[in-house]
């Protein structure tokens, strides 16, 4: 079964800094995506980034961009220029393109990111 | 269309009571998903659909939980006999089926007092 951890409970980042939040998985398959989610407080959760394992290039998506080491397992999130408006809670996702559970995401526990004036 | 509609958004209830969510997934999207939410703790799947049928369960899910999505449109997803530890945030999310992109709804918070 694939897994997905998020180390860091939480992290802190100064206004217009840059933060990496950090996220590795576990899986036998070759081909899958993986994506960060945003969830605000009390808020719906919204898709920031994704990534498909056949592609070697790192998406981007504005400030957020992505250093995904597919060999590593690793998926790592960079948000730059931080604004008040990152602070949220973000989760790492992993979804299989086989199988039974084809289109299942899979959570890793979140990161709560804190961002100070 | 203005993305995933879930209702109520918070639902308090006696433990032992019988509560039903739902959700209304955007309209061209096929799929449907449920996941339940702890505090501290990510998403964790319970069930999906592809149209009206339903294609997975979670070993979460169990005997008391049942849901539907008659004819593939809004979803419905009923707890029986409430246990506190069901008390979290419940959510609903939606996706075309060749797509790989889900929409969320905001969800439907449960405490069971």
């Amino acid at each position: 079964a694939q897994t997905v951890t998020q180390s860091q409970p939480e992290m802190s980042v100064q206004e217009a800094e840059t933060v990496t939040l950090s996220c590795t998985y576990d899986t036998s398959e070759s081909d899958y995506y993986l994506f960060w989610y945003k969830q605000p407080p009390s808020r719906q959760m919204i898709l920031v980034i994704r990534q498909e394992a056949y592609k070697q290039q790192n998406a981007t998506e504005n400030r957020f961009s992505v250093n995904f080491q597919k060999a590593a397992k690793s998926f790592s999130l960079k948000i730059s220029d931080s604004q008040l408006g990152d602070a949220a809670m973000y989760f790492c996702a992993y979804r299989s393109v086989y199988g039974g559970s084809q289109g299942n995401l899979i959570f890793g526990k979140g990161t709560k990111l804190s961002v100070k004036p | 269309d203005t993305g995933v509609s879930q209702n109520p958004r918070h639902k308090i209830t006696k433990r032992g009571q019988n509560v039903t969510f739902r959700c209304d997934p955007i309209s061209e999207h096929n799929r449907l998903y449920w996941y339940r939410q702890t505090l501290g703790q990510g998403p964790e799947f319970l069930t999906y659909f592809q149209n009206e049928a339903q294609l997975e369960k979670s070993r979460l899910l169990s005997d008391r939980f049942s849901a539907e999505r008659p004819k593939g449109s809004f979803s419905t997803l009923e707890i029986q006999r409430t246990e506190q530890g069901d008390s979290a945030m419940y959510l609903c999310a939606s996706s075309l089926k060749q797509g790989f992109g889900y929409t969320f709804g905001s969800g439907t918070r449960l405490t069971v007092v």
